[in-house]
Order: C-alpha cells, then structure tokens, then sequence
C-alpha cells in the first residue's frame, strides 16, 4: 500500500527554468510533509518542510505547496541550476506515528545546461 | 566530520551467512533510525530507537533481523541467514526527535548473491 506517491519518475528541465515536482498522498493523518534530496552514493539530504496548517512554504529558490483536499503538494525550484540534478523524494509524518517517516518512490530531476 | 556514519560501505555476502552493519549517529541525537531502500523506491522504515528502548519496529523487519542501541550511543543492525531479497541499501539516521531534522548516513549496500 504506497501511502505516498510520486508517479513521474522522471523530470528534464533546462536551466533557469522552473523544476515542478509532483506528490500525493492517501493517509488524512498525515500532518508534516517534507522533500528530500538525494544524489548518488549518498544519503538523502533535507530540503524543505511544511505543516498541514499551512498551504505553502518557502526557501529561497524552493517553494513547496500542499492541497489537503486534494491530498497533493508540489516541489517549485526557480531558477533550476544543473546542480540540483538528484532524485527527490517526497516524504510524509503523522504526530501519532512519532517521526517515522514514509516515502514516495522518487523523481530524479535532470537540469539540462 | 560530525554526520552520521555508517559502517561498511558495501558488503557482498554469500546466501546464508550473516551480516552486521554499524551506525554511529550524531553524538548528541537521541532518535536513531533505520531505513532499507531497494531500486526504483523509496527508503522503507524498519525501526527506531529512542536513546537504548526500541520504539517500534517495522513487519518488514522479520525475526532475521536485530538491531540494537546497546548504550543509546551507535547502533547495530544484524541479518541472520540472509535471503537474495535482502539486497538493498541500509540507511541510518538520527535526530533530536523534529522529524525535519532527521540527518541520513550515506548507507551500507548489501549484496547477497
């Protein structure tokens, strides 16, 4: 039962445009969602956070907005630059579940020159 | 370097045999998790510790595995017979219990051929 959702596998974006990443999820309990980063033969990095009680939040060059009735949030990075070439994971906490989090099966971005 | 570490990088090991990995987490973190991602998905969670007390553990973890925060300080992870379908990267992470901040190792590849 995938409780998160990333169903593109895969995003190509040219430089200095916008990267958009996609996530859904089922589980109403869910009330913290963050991204994550990953770059090959590394551990995932930390990204960006937001809470249930808000709909979007921002850092810098990355912005993450979430549709709770749509059950849906989405990872805006503007300008795109070729470092941020990784697979992002989109990931999901509920309070009653302590912090376990639970993945979706990633996107890798790839930002073309 | 104060990140998280894991120990070994990668283990090839032969079906049947066991394995053990190791994973020193932040010194002052008193969350330490375990995670197993397999191609093409996301990590899985498998257990967490809070300071030595096992909190909770995942029914992917089945009674081959162990893990143990013996003086709440690193932990181990231990595969007892192991089985193809054991191949996976082992990520550990920790944290000061803001799931925002859980930092991830770079991970154990296991291969069992």
């Amino acid at each position: 039962d995938q409780q998160v959702k990333q169903n593109s596998p895969s995003l190509s974006v040219q430089e200095g445009r916008i990267s958009i990443l996609n996530c859904d999820y089922t589980n109403s309990m869910f009330d913290y969602f963050l991204w994550y980063k990953k770059y090959p033969a590394e551990g995932p990095t930390f990204l960006i956070s937001i809470s249930s009680i808000k709909d979007k939040n921002e850092d810098g060059r990355f912005t993450v907005f979430l549709n709770k009735s749509a059950k849906h949030l989405s990872l805006h990075i503007v300008p795109s630059q070729p470092g941020d070439s990784a697979v992002y994971f989109c990931a999901a906490s509920a309070e009653s579940s302590g912090d376990k989090l639970t993945f979706g099966t990633g996107t890798r971005l790839a930002v073309r020159p | 370097d104060t990140g998280v570490s894991q120990d070994p990088r990668h283990k090839i090991t032969k079906r049947g045999q066991n394995v053990t990995f190791r994973c020193d987490p932040i010194s002052e973190h008193n969350r330490l998790y375990w995670y197993r991602q397999t191609l093409g998905q996301g990590p899985e969670f498998l257990t967490y510790f809070q300071n030595e007390a096992q909190l909770e553990k995942s029914r992917l973890l089945s009674d081959r595995f162990s893990a143990e925060r013996p003086k709440g300080s690193f932990s181990t992870l231990e595969i007892q017979r192991t089985e193809q379908g054991d191949s996976a990267m082992y990520l550990c992470a920790s944290s000061l219990g803001q799931v925002e901040k859980l930092f991830f190792g770079s991970g154990t590849q296991l291969s069992v051929l």
